[in-house]
């Protein structure tokens, strides 16, 4: 089956330092790769996403690279941010069945 | 635009009890999931609706729990003689279609069994 593996956590930096979350997967057939995001007080929200082999996603100055030889997909930010203070979940979709599989997701504390 | 919407925010109940939670998705999205979020753990599947037609539920854990969509809009989970590690955060998603487009993620509903 499906399956997903975060780091353990938590996880705090102090601003500016650089972030690296790692995630890895166990798939059937080729999976699209997500990064979701949950705020203080706020629902889950995607991040990025890559959905073939060698992607990049990006978005916030947030960064992950699907690395299929290495069944990898982390998280890196080059400079984090107070407001980067959150929950994240790595996360997969294999079109085999409907449904996201979730890491048990990871709290970053960041201080100013 | 909206985004989905859960009802309540959050439930208490007593063991035994029936419960109903709610689900707004978001204005024309076909796709609906229902997720449970236990503490420290990241959401796990229950169910997926395709319209009106529940399409996978093979994450439903018993026969307690239930789930509709009848107008292929707004969803109900429903769970019967409830139990305390049924206590978790129930979360509602959507998408335009499904088939591993982007989800959208509601609030979630935070369900207490006493």
């Amino acid at each position: 089956g499906n399956s997903v593996t975060q780091m353990e956590g938590p996880v705090t930096l102090s601003e500016e330092a650089f972030l690296t979350i790692n995630c890895t997967y166990t798939a059937t057939g080729y999976p699209s790769l997500f990064w979701y995001v949950q705020y203080p007080g706020e629902g889950l929200q995607l991040l990025l996403k890559a959905t073939k082999a060698d992607d990049k996603g990006s978005n916030k100055g947030f960064e992950a690279t699907y690395r299929k030889e290495t069944t990898s997909f982390h998280l890196e930010k080059g400079s984090v941010q107070v407001s980067d203070s959150a929950v994240y979940f790595c996360a997969l979709y294999t079109g085999a069945n409907s449904k996201l599989t979730f890491g048990k997701g990871i709290t970053l504390s960041v201080r100013p | 635009g909206a985004g989905v919407s859960q009802t309540p925010s959050n439930k208490v109940t007593e063991k035994g009890k029936y419960v109903e939670l709610r689900c707004d998705p978001i204005s024309g999205h076909t796709a609906l999931y229902w997720y449970r979020q236990s503490l420290g753990q990241g959401p796990e599947f229950l169910i997926y609706f395709q319209g009106t037609g529940a399409a996978d539920d093979s994450g439903l854990p018993n026969d307690r729990f239930f789930a509709v969509r009848p107008e292929g809009s707004v969803s109900t989970l429903k769970i019967q003689r409830t139990e305390r590690g049924d206590s978790a955060v129930y979360l509602c998603a959507s998408s335009q279609r499904g088939g591993g487009e982007t989800q959208y993620f509601g609030p979630g509903t935070r369900l207490l069994v006493l």
